[in-house]
């Protein structure tokens, strides 16, 4: 059974940069049959994708366009984990953060906990 | 704003049946049979009922199916429980350079 596990600060100043860790347990990062995402979820805007990492026989990295290069979302496979880091952060960036496995059928089949994110001074 | 229309409430009577919609168009749920749909209780992580339109995970009961048709999926829960009071969210493939899309979100009441 496969389980992510976030970590990451839950208070981010505006301007500064939100960064959040996914380790994995129970499957690789480097599996060629998952892939690794981001998303998260805000009273205001529902539920959003941002972005993507995967591995077939080179590493694919994605991102959601209304992201306008602020994301950057990188695998760690000495860690089997994953990272998000989204620079410039203002309050429109507060919400619960979400880590998830994507399988071979398209089946999001796996979540971290999800970590609050507050933008705030 | 969310890609996929849901009613914002729906509500049944334990033990009865009731169906939830997502309406989305031509390039997401018309085109691709990858839709999904999530339960989410409060305060938790969305949790996997369906994917591939129809197909339940392993541990997941059979009363709850999908379906669809042209641009609209739908979600049945039969037999329903108070454990089912939760937010159901849908969500479909959309092409690669969107490859999620979700819908606003329905509250099941259970009454």
């Amino acid at each position: 059974q496969v389980q992510l596990q976030q970590s990451g600060p839950g208070l981010v100043k505006p301007s500064q940069t939100l960064s959040l860790t996914c380790a994995i347990s129970g499957d690789s990062i480097s599996s060629n049959s998952a892939a690794w995402n981001w998303f998260r979820q805000s009273p205001s805007r529902g539920l959003e994708w941002l972005g993507r990492t995967y591995y077939r026989s080179r590493w694919y990295i994605d991102y959601a366009l209304f992201m306008k290069g602020r994301i950057t979302v990188n695998p760690d496979t000495s860690k089997n984990q994953f990272s998000l880091h989204l620079n410039s952060v203002t309050p429109a960036d507060t919400a619960v953060y979400y880590c998830a496995r994507v399988g071979p059928e398209w089946e999001l089949d796996s979540w971290g906990q999800g970590t609050l994110v507050s933008v705030s001074s | 704003q969310s890609a996929l229309t849901q009613p914002a409430s729906v509500s049944g009577s334990l033990g009865q049946s009731i169906t939830i919609s997502c309406t989305g168009t031509g390039s997401d749920v018309g085109s691709y049979n990858f839709v999904s749909w999530f339960q989410q209780h409060p305060g938790k992580a969305p949790k996997l009922i369906i994917y591939g339109v129809s197909k339940r995970p392993s541990g997941i009961s059979s009363r709850f199916s999908g379906s669809k048709s042209g641009n609209t999926a739908s979600l049945t829960i039969s037999g329903l429980r108070t454990e089912d009071e939760a937010d159901y969210y849908c969500c479909s493939y959309a092409g690669s350079l969107t490859p999620y899309v979700f819908g606003s979100g329905t509250e099941l009441i259970v009454l």
